[in-house]
């Protein structure tokens, strides 16, 4: 079946130093690729998406490239702020059949817990 | 503006107690699913609905239940069968009509067992 792997946390990180989030993926047929973000003690918003190979998706200084040869949807933000600390979950979305439902559910990684420290 | 209300923000629930978690989209979107989140750990899917008056199982369904008898609406209720019900719940709802679409999410409802 589908599934997403993301590296585990916590990652801690100084203001203003560079980000990578990795991430990879199992699916059948096509899928698009989703990056969403979980501040404390609220619900999950959708940071990025790409829906096809070589697709990069940004938003609010992050960045994803949907790259089919590696499977991959590594998340980067070249200087990162305070603010950015939350928990950060790659998702995939594949046809029905692919993920063996009926339909587009969305398959979810565990999360990754980042901290930065002023 | 559309969006998804969950209510309330905060339940506690006695031992032995039924709780019902609500949720409320005013998207027109097809399909809706609850999630539980514990510390540290991913979304664990409980229930979903494509359609009204129509549900599935997600992978921890023992002692939960839900209805979907308006497409705005999908009540989730907590039963004395499920042993550990402290969590957070999310609700999220989706177009459902290709894959290019993700979830929009609730804020949550943090459910504590006093």
């Amino acid at each position: 079946g589908d599934s997403v792997t993301q590296m585990e946390g916590p990652v801690t990180l100084s203001e203003e130093a560079f980000l990578t989030i990795n991430c990879t993926y199992t699916a059948t047929g096509y899928p698009s690729l989703f990056w969403y973000v979980q501040y404390p003690g609220e619900g999950l918003q959708l940071l990025l998406k790409a829906t096809k190979a070589d697709d990069k998706g940004s938003n609010k200084g992050f960045e994803a490239t949907y790259r089919k040869e590696t499977t991959s949807f590594h998340l980067e933000k070249g200087s990162v702020q305070v603010s950015d600390s939350a928990v950060y979950f790659c998702a995939l979305s594949a046809p029905p059949g692919g993920s063996g439902g009926s339909n587009y559910k969305l398959t979810f990684g565990k999360g990754t817990l980042l901290t930065v420290n002023p | 503006d559309g969006g998804i209300t969950q209510s309330p923000k905060y339940l506690f629930r006695k031992e032995g107690q039924n709780v019902t978690l609500s949720c409320e989209q005013n998207l027109n979107h097809d399909a809706m699913y609850w999630y539980r989140q514990d510390p540290g750990q991913g979304l664990r899917l409980i229930y979903y609905s494509q359609i009204v008056n129509d549900f599935q199982k997600g992978d921890i369904a023992e002692g939960y239940s839900v209805s979907r008898e308006k497409k705005e609406s999908f009540p989730l209720t907590v039963t004395s069968a499920q042993k550990n019900p402290t969590a957070f719940y999310l609700c999220a709802s989706s177009i459902d009509r290709g894959t290019n679409y993700g979830y929009t999410f609730g804020s949550g409802t943090r459910l504590t067992v006093v």
